[in-house]
């Protein structure tokens, strides 16, 4: 299995400020990806976060509001941007391990915005 | 229309009982992948198994068992002799080839002492 962190574990954040979260993984993926659980709710995907191009979004989510990065094969950040009380949710970062396609998450960031 | 159906939102069970939880699924691929996942309180999302839809193999381990039914599209999860730590989310997910990982909405195990 992969052992992957992240970083802040929680933050409480005004709104209009902005986050930026980190996900770092012990080993080379080739695929990470980003979701977001918003309160009483299942897992959503945001974006495949693409190692030196742009990231894959889903409908619903944009890069402006959502920023990714991944300059390397094991690590990547979100951004969520000009934040409003409903971006109030939990963020996971998540890898596919190797060519098994078992899927890993990290332990996630609780955001709360005020 | 949902990839991923958990029917039971909420099940309550004592401790030692056993309980399944039901996951059906919908999907047009002949490869494909099914999960459990674990989200105990604290939050994170724990793997428990993946399923490729070429292994019908029903699978056991220790306490935890998965029936694989491709005729009725379903992968069903037991806990067996169910334990004050099962407390927790449980979600299903599908992976179609290389595509995202669908959630289902996932199914809230209380086991009670």
């Amino acid at each position: 299995s992969a052992v992957i962190s992240q970083k802040p574990s929680r933050d409480i954040c005004q709104r209009g400020t902005s986050l930026t979260i980190q996900c770092q993984v012990d080993s080379q993926v080739t695929m990470m990806f980003w979701y977001r659980q918003q309160p009483g709710q299942s897992l959503t995907l945001i974006a495949t976060a693409n190692q030196g191009s742009e990231a894959t979004y889903e409908s619903g989510f944009v890069i402006d509001k959502f920023p990714i990065s991944r300059p390397n094969l094991t690590f990547s950040t979100l951004t969520v941007s000009n934040m409003s009380p409903e971006d109030s949710s939990i963020y996971l970062c998540s890898v596919l391990h190797g060519r098994s396609y078992e899927q890993y998450f990290g332990p996630g960031t609780r955001l709360t915005v005020t | 229309a949902q990839k991923v159906t958990q029917a039971q939102t909420e099940i309550s069970v004592v401790e030692k009982e056993d309980v399944t939880l039901d996951c059906v699924y919908e999907t047009r691929d002949t490869t494909y992948y099914l999960f459990w996942y674990k989200q105990p309180p604290s939050g994170e999302l724990v793997f428990l198994i993946r399923r490729n839809s070429f292994d019908e193999q029903n699978e056991i381990s220790g306490r935890y068992s998965w029936n694989f039914q491709k005729s009725t599209s379903s992968f069903n999860f037991t806990i067996t002799a169910s334990q004050v730590v099962d407390s927790a989310v449980y979600f299903c997910a599908l992976k179609e080839g290389a595509n995202n990982l669908f959630f289902g909405t996932g199914t809230r195990l209380t086991v009670i002492p």
